[in-house]
Order: structure tokens, then C-alpha cells, then sequence
């Protein structure tokens, strides 16, 4: 069976502070991999997607991750943060069957 | 891109009464649909595997009999909450995946309806 686990539940930053957030799954096969953003109210939105090649992935609004196999992880980083980027960030895998299956969620703080 | 739609966006019900909530591929087939719940504050749960053609495929712990699934046609599932309670209020989102990229470096992207947020008075 696939899992994920997101182990930052609540991250508090200042504006301009850098940002990774962890995530780490469990699959023994091939994986494709994904972040998500839920900003407050708002429906998800795919930030970055890994299905093969690269394992930089560069998404939209300046965020990226990197797949390292040997970890099992897919961490999201952003160098420097805004006051818009507060919201809720999903880390999903899909694995050996179509539906993907979704981290617990971090939320995201930014001060201004 | 592609775009999944969902009807109604959201809905107030009293208790006992069945609500039917719909989830369309907007420009493309979609032979599998995924829908998932979503209580406040936690992240989202696959609830069920939409196919056409055939039965939906229920994750543990859903009541089938409850949450009815139907797959009418490759653009269309629709999801029917019988005899709600207020312990169903949720968010309910579906999902359709849809190949993108090339034969050899593609997969398949899970496009994500915007939600329909289910309250049970």
C-alpha cells in the first residue's frame, strides 16, 4: 500500500525566509509525485508534478522539489517566501492504483 | 488544460434528505473518477473509485449504500449522499486523471473538480 507522511503540520515563517517542507512516502515501486496548494477557501491546485527524468522539479510561483529515491522523499522548497503563499500544502503519491493518496497537510504561516 | 466541474458548489440540507452531487470532465473522457472527502482542517480522503461501465470500487470504512456512485457516461459521475447526517458535512471532491506529456516521460495528472462543500442541519 502507498502512504505519505508530512511531518511539519503547522510552519510559522517571516516573509522572505526560506521555505522546504518534508515530505516522505512509502511505495516499493515506480511513483509519480505531487504537490498541492489549498489556498484559504479556494480549491487545490497543482504546484509541481514528478513522474520521471529531472528529479528538480521547478513548478509555478517560484516553487520546487526534488525526488530523492533513496530517501523515499519529495521535498517542496521556496528560497524565499510571501505573505501570499499562506495557506495549506498537500504532498500526494500515486503509486500502484490511479487514485493518489494524500499527505496530512501542512499549513503555512507567512508573516508579513 | 483540462477541467473538471462540479454541481452544486455548494449545498444546505436537512437531515434524512439525499443529496446528489455531480462531477463532469469538461474536454476529456475520463473512464475513472475518484472521489474524495475533505473535513475541516484535514486533508482528503479517497472515498471511491468512480468507472464507467461498471460498479464503483468503495475504500474501507465507506458505506456504498450510503454514498451511491454512478459513472453515467465518460464525462459524467455523480455522487448521491442518501439520508444525509450532519456527520456527512464535508467538502466532497472529485477527481478524473488525464495523460499529459509524451509516451515515454507522461503520466497521468489528477485534475480536480473545485469542491462541493455539504452541510447537513
Amino acid at each position: 500500500a502507498q502512504s505519505v507522511s508530512q511531518h511539519n503540520h503547522h510552519v510559522i515563517l517571516s516573509e522572505a525566509a526560506s521555505l522546504e517542507l518534508g515530505c516522505n512516502y512509502s511505495y516499493g515501486g515506480t511513483v509519480n509525485l505531487f504537490w498541492y496548494v489549498q489556498y484559504p477557501g479556494q480549491h487545490l491546485q497543482l504546484l509541481l508534478k514528478y513522474f520521471s527524468g529531472d528529479p528538480l522539479v521547478k513548478g509555478i510561483k517560484g516553487f520546487e522539489a526534488e525526488f530523492i529515491k533513496s530517501k523515499f522523499s519529495f521535498n517542496l522548497r521556496k528560497p524565499s517566501v510571501q505573505w501570499s503563499d499562506t495557506a495549506e500544502y498537500f504532498c500526494a503519491v500515486k503509486g500502484g492504483r490511479r487514485a493518489l493518496t494524500f499527505g496530512s497537510g501542512t499549513r503555512l504561516q507567512v508573516q508579513p | 488544460g483540462a477541467v473538471v466541474s462540479q454541481h452544486p458548489s455548494w449545498v444546505i440540507c436537512k437531515s434524512g434528505t439525499s443529496v446528489k452531487i455531480e462531477c463532469r470532465s469538461l474536454d476529456f473522457q475520463a473512464t475513472t473518477m475518484f472521489w474524495y472527502r475533505q473535513f475541516p482542517k484535514q486533508s482528503l480522503m479517497l472515498m471511491a473509485t468512480s468507472n464507467e461501465g461498471s460498479k464503483a470500487t468503495y475504500e474501507q470504512g465507506v458505506e456504498k449504500d450510503k454514498f451511491l456512485i454512478n459513472h453515467a457516461s465518460l464525462t459524467l459521475s455523480t455522487l448521491t449522499v442518501t439520508s444525509a447526517h450532519p456527520e456527512d458535512s464535508s467538502f466532497y471532491i472529485c477527481s478524473a486523471p488525464h495523460r499529459v506529456g509524451g509516451l515515454l516521460a507522461g503520466g497521468n495528472e489528477q485534475y480536480f473538480g473545485p469542491g462541493t462543500r455539504l452541510t447537513v442541519t
